[in-house]
This record gives structure tokens, C-alpha cells and sequence, in this order.
């Protein structure tokens, strides 16, 4: 399984944009990497996923270089309600896969 | 998007006594479902993954017959805890991969806060 490392925590004010950073540098040929939102006391939400280069939806970017022995997840705009723990997660998504969460990167937005 | 449920959303039980937590996938199949605990600021961790039909793959250190995993249909996986006791008491979250996706996203449920007095 990869080695994940990312940031413990981040201070952001409202309406900055916010770019959290995970290290993977054993990331297998088959591995995606998913970047997973949790609330206290709620399970974890999904943000986004990608492969190689970059992936945007409603809510945010991901940054994967051409050596994908890292991604950037950038929230645009962030209000006080992503204050939240943001999770990367890399593993393949062929038979046998499972989700193994690091420490997270506890992010909090302050007005 | 894809649904999760987990109930009871919370439970407290007395020492010794058995709790049983379902985990359904609400509008797809689900072949592949997780249970993670987690503690207090800790991170999720994973502690079984259910298959359907068959014998659910527990990770290293989790006890095999105190965590009792049934994983009957393809939308239903229940944890059973049995003969619970203050240090089980934790937050239980389950997840269910759908397979009928392009990338086998996992969708998570709401988790089950238990306490053990």
C-alpha cells in the first residue's frame, strides 16, 4: 500500500483558496488517487478522484504531475463551512481494493 | 448519488451486552462493504471488509469473534459487537463500493456513535 503524508492541519480565511498537498511516492501503476471530506461525527464524504493530470468538479480541483508521487487538492473559495478534515487516499480500484485512510489534514477556516 | 445507511445512528448499551449495527447500500449492489472505527481526532480504521456470501477478511488485530460480520444480501452488512465493553465504545462508520459504477467509488454511511457504560 502506498505511504501517504499530508499536511496535520491548515488555517484558511473565507473566500481564499485552499490547496492541500499529499505525498504518495510509492503510488502503483494502478492506483487513483480520492480525496474524501469529514465532518465530526459523520462519515467521510467524497470530493473527488483522478488518475493523472487534472480533474475538476462543483467543488474542487485536483493536481496530479506526471509523476503522480503527489497531488494537490484545491477547495476555491472556501467558507467556514469547509472547516473539516480532508483525507487522500490512493489504491487501485481492481478487485481486492481497500480504503485505507491516513491522519487527514484537519482544515480550518475562520471568518 | 448512491445512499448509505447505517442504523441505529447511536446506541448505548450496558458492559457485557451485544450490539448489532446494520449497514444497508439504499439504491445499488453492493458485492464489497467496510466497517472502519474511529476514536476520538483519530483517523478511520479499517476493521473488516464484508464480502457478500461469504467470510468477511478482517484486518490485523481485529478480533474476529468479538466483531461478528454478516453480509447476507447484496445491499445488507451488519456488525454485531459482541460482549461489548467501555473501550469498544467509539464511532462506527461502514462504506459499500458500487460496483455497477465506472470507478468503483466507495459511498459511505452516516456512522453509529456507540457507548458503552
Amino acid at each position: 500500500l502506498a505511504k501517504i503524508t499530508q499536511p496535520i492541519s491548515m488555517d484558511s480565511y473565507e473566500g481564499q483558496e485552499v490547496n492541500i498537498t499529499c505525498s504518495h511516492n510509492n503510488i502503483a501503476t494502478n492506483d487513483y488517487i480520492t480525496w474524501y471530506q469529514q465532518f465530526p461525527s459523520q462519515g467521510p464524504r467524497f470530493i473527488i478522484q483522478g488518475y493523472k493530470t487534472k480533474v475538476t468538479n462543483e467543488v474542487a480541483s485536483l493536481f496530479i504531475p506526471a509523476d503522480r508521487k503527489s497531488s494537490t487538492l484545491s477547495l476555491p473559495r472556501v467558507s467556514l463551512s469547509d472547516t473539516a478534515v480532508y483525507y487522500c487516499l490512493v489504491g487501485d480500484h481492481t478487485g481486492g481494493f481497500k480504503t485505507i485512510f491516513g491522519a487527514g489534514t484537519r482544515l480550518f477556516v475562520k471568518a | 448519488g448512491a445512499v448509505v445507511s447505517q442504523h441505529p445512528s447511536w446506541v448505548i448499551c450496558k458492559s457485557g451486552t451485544s450490539v448489532k449495527i446494520e449497514c444497508r447500500s439504499l439504491d445499488f449492489q453492493a458485492t464489497t462493504m467496510f466497517w472502519y472505527r474511529q476514536f476520538p481526532k483519530q483517523s478511520l480504521m479499517l476493521m473488516a471488509t464484508s464480502n457478500e456470501g461469504s467470510k468477511a477478511t478482517y484486518e490485523q488485530g481485529v478480533e474476529k469473534d468479538k466483531f461478528l460480520i454478516n453480509h447476507a444480501s447484496l445491499t445488507l452488512s451488519t456488525l454485531t459487537v459482541t460482549s461489548a465493553h467501555p473501550e469498544d465504545s467509539s464511532f462506527y462508520i461502514c462504506s459499500a463500493r458500487s460496483t455497477g459504477k465506472g470507478n468503483n467509488e466507495q459511498f459511505f454511511g452516516p456512522g453509529t456513535r456507540l457507548t458503552v457504560l
